[in-house]
């Protein structure tokens, strides 16, 4: 079983709906989460951290469940540049140790 | 200004060859990475060092061999270089001790001929 499981997608979705990804981690002891988006050739970029009591960003929310060891990230209103690749990433406790997801590959289209 | 630098950004080599990956963060972070990302798109962790001291060795062959001469650098040299190395190898950096989020640089793209 990987460290840390996503949906490859992809996801096609017309402008303006809601998409949701989830995440799976394999580690309860795991420290730290986030979100990262990558475009097409390009590096991957922090979209936000990820906590138990939820957090909001704009359009994205970003929830954490411990207990099941299982992190989503909604985004409303899709926009065109909504599409790129989203990666969940968990840090181990202990820090340093940093585990990609393979990521969801995410397509808004007009 | 450029955070997390890194030269240089495209390497084409022959197999055997040996080849070094230049890496600079100017955000005065502690932590600093190595990652390779393969044709798949799979990120995987290679080396964390923090204030130039090796944390992570993430399996890696020892054909490649980080060197952090202060905690702004971390350098990748790879000998020896073989068919399989070819990746976009990433650079990145963190605030403390290896919880925070990362900030990469813009990425090498490795191809081996």
């Amino acid at each position: 079983r990987k460290e840390v499981e996503q949906d490859p997608g992809p996801f096609n979705v017309p402008e303006g709906a809601t998409v949701a990804f989830n995440c799976t981690y394999s580690n309860s002891a795991s420290q730290s989460f986030f979100w990262y988006r990558q475009d097409c050739r390009k590096e991957p970029k922090l979209l936000m951290s990820v906590y138990s009591s939820g957090n909001e960003d704009g359009r994205f929310t970003a929830q954490l469940n411990r207990a099941s060891q299982y992190i989503s990230l909604l985004i409303r209103d899709s926009k065109l540049s909504d599409s790129a690749t989203y990666l969940c990433v968990v840090i181990k406790a202990g820090g340093f140790k940093t585990i990609f997801g393979a990521g969801t590959r995410l397509f808004v289209k007009a | 200004d450029t955070a997390v630098s890194q030269t240089p950004k495209y390497l084409v080599t022959q197999m055997g060859n040996d080849k070094s990956i230049k890496c600079e963060q100017n955000l005065g972070h502690d932590t600093m990475y190595w990652y390779k990302q393969d044709s798949k798109k799979f990120l995987k962790i290679m080396f964390s060092y923090n204030n130039k001291e090796l944390i992570i060795n993430e399996t890696v062959p020892n054909r490649f061999s980080p060197k952090s001469p202060d905690k702004a650098h971390l350098n990748l040299h790879i000998n020896s270089l073989e068919l399989g190395d070819s990746a976009v190898y990433f650079c990145a950096s963190s605030p403390g001790q290896g919880n925070q989020p990362q900030h990469f640089g813009d990425g090498t793209r490795l191809s081996i001929l």
